[in-house]
């Protein structure tokens, strides 16, 4: 049982480059969430999805896309990176109890 | 809406001496609250979690909390630091059951002195 698990782990990329980031989960979960960390900012959700085939709008969206393939996974894209995207991202799950499930992160540096 | 404010970014105290790090919430419903602990290039672990029911929680690690709603707070206590509780730890809020969301405060880095 692996838990969340995210990749890549690192990941540098240029201004205006593409990429994806990967979460899947393994303990048959409802919910997924896709969360961005910066420094004396928390945690701030991006986007969510509630169940599969559903997505929502988080607190900050703008210049992100996700795509919940199944029950399992849910990606994140950055179709055109931006140095403000520099961050940590990471990933969560939750079932129907209340606490959610974090995947170990992924460190972005855009430049 | 809701929200938290952690006071203190950073709190320091020595090995063996009382932790408290304060949480305090914003909410238009009957919260939920939660204290995460992550450590250097880790992901979020749940520490605690306060639902409905006993006020004082207790969580893993010797940790333990109490909701106080007349205060609108949720602060974290350990009576004897050690040096692995060094760490930053986030207190989170949500509506009761099946709100989707989980509302951060800022975090605070908790440092231990030997």
């Amino acid at each position: 049982n692996a838990g969340v698990t995210q990749t890549p782990k690192f990941q540098v990329l240029k201004t205006g480059q593409s990429m994806t980031l990967q979460c899947a989960q393994d303990m048959n979960h409802n919910s997924m969430y896709w969360y961005r960390q910066d420094p004396g900012m928390g945690l701030r959700l991006i986007y969510y999805s509630a169940s599969e085939g559903t997505t929502d709008k988080g607190e900050v969206p703008n210049g992100y896309n996700v795509s919940r393939l199944n029950k399992r996974e849910f990606s994140l894209r950055l179709e055109s990176a931006a140095p403000s995207q520099t961050s940590v991202y990471f990933c969560a799950s939750r079932l129907d109890s209340y606490e959610q499930y974090f995947g170990p992160g992924t460190r972005l540096t855009v430049t | 809406a809701q929200s938290v404010t952690q006071l203190g970014s950073h709190v320091s105290v020595s090995e063996g001496a009382l932790v408290l790090l304060r949480c305090n919430y914003s909410s238009s419903v009957p919260p939920y609250l939660f204290w995460y602990v992550q450590y250097p290039n880790q992901g979020l672990q749940l520490l605690l979690k306060y639902t409905t029911g006993a006020t004082l929680v207790k969580g893993i690690n010797g940790f333990e909390a109490e909701f106080k709603k007349s205060e609108t707070s949720f602060h974290l206590t350990k009576p004897s630091a050690h040096m692995s509780d060094a760490a930053e730890y986030f207190c989170a809020v949500s509506g009761p059951w099946g709100a989707q969301k989980l509302v951060f405060g800022q975090g605070t880095r908790l440092t231990i002195n030997p």
